[in-house]
């Protein structure tokens, strides 16, 4: 699996655009980028996933270069509630023995002041 | 939203004891996962089930751990003789088959099952 490295925490003010950016330099041709969400004392939840250029849906974006060895999280004025562990997964998403399994890191916390 | 449920929300047990976390799946989804968090550490990979029988398990499922569907709705993970070490939150997870679009690939989390063993 490919190796992801993310900042450890960030900071930001209500109503700021935050970007997460996630490091994967070994990343394989079938991989593809996921981000997870989790708050304190509660299970992880799928935010967006992709494999090239740029995915939006109405929670994040998600922004992948041409040569795929980076990802950036992108979260549009973020509120008190996004305040939470962010997680960038990079793996084949069918892992040939019938399941999903996910490989999670450490996660960047996210704090977001008022 | 339909939603992964997991009973119960905290368990205390002593070391030795048996215990059995319950969990009940969405109910068109046909892959069941368990995963375990330790205070402040990172989400780890228990095991996978499909089709009535474990895909794929991590190191960390030994004999110690098992895992059932008993019927058509729950998912239960089993540790036998408990340890100290196996205080956690552990999460149950679940996910369409192969196949079914890109949201195919997404796994949905119960709110977990704090356990701590004394």
């Amino acid at each position: 699996l490919a190796k992801t490295t993310q900042p450890i925490s960030m900071d930001s003010y209500e109503g700021q655009e935050v970007n997460i950016t996630c490091s994967h330099n070994n990343i394989a041709t079938n991989d593809y980028i996921t981000w997870y969400q989790q708050f304190p004392s509660q299970g992880p939840r799928f935010i967006i996933q992709g494999y090239k250029t740029k995915v939006t849906n109405e929670v994040a974006s998600l922004f992948i270069p041409a040569d795929r060895k980076s990802s950036t999280l992108s979260l549009p004025r973020v509120s008190l509630s996004d305040t939470a562990v962010y997680y960038c997964l990079v793996g084949p998403v069918y892992s040939g023995a019938g399941s999903y399994q996910l490989t999670f890191g450490k996660g960047t916390k996210l704090s977001v002041i008022p | 939203e339909p939603e992964v449920t997991q009973t119960p929300s905290h368990q205390v047990t002593q070391m030795g004891q048996e215990v059995i976390l319950r969990c009940v799946p969405i109910s068109n989804h046909l892959y069941f996962y368990w995963y375990r968090q330790i205070l402040g550490q990172k989400v780890e990979f228990l095991v996978s089930f499909y089709n009535n029988e474990i895909s794929e398990k991590s190191e960390i499922f030994d004999d110690q751990f098992s895992v059932e569907r008993p019927d058509g709705s729950n998912f239960t993970l089993k540790i036998r003789s408990t340890k100290l070490e196996d205080s956690a939150m552990y999460f149950c997870a679940s996910s369409e088959p192969p196949g079914v679009g890109i949201r195919g690939t997404e796994a949905f989390f119960g709110q977990g099952t704090r356990l701590t063993v004394v």
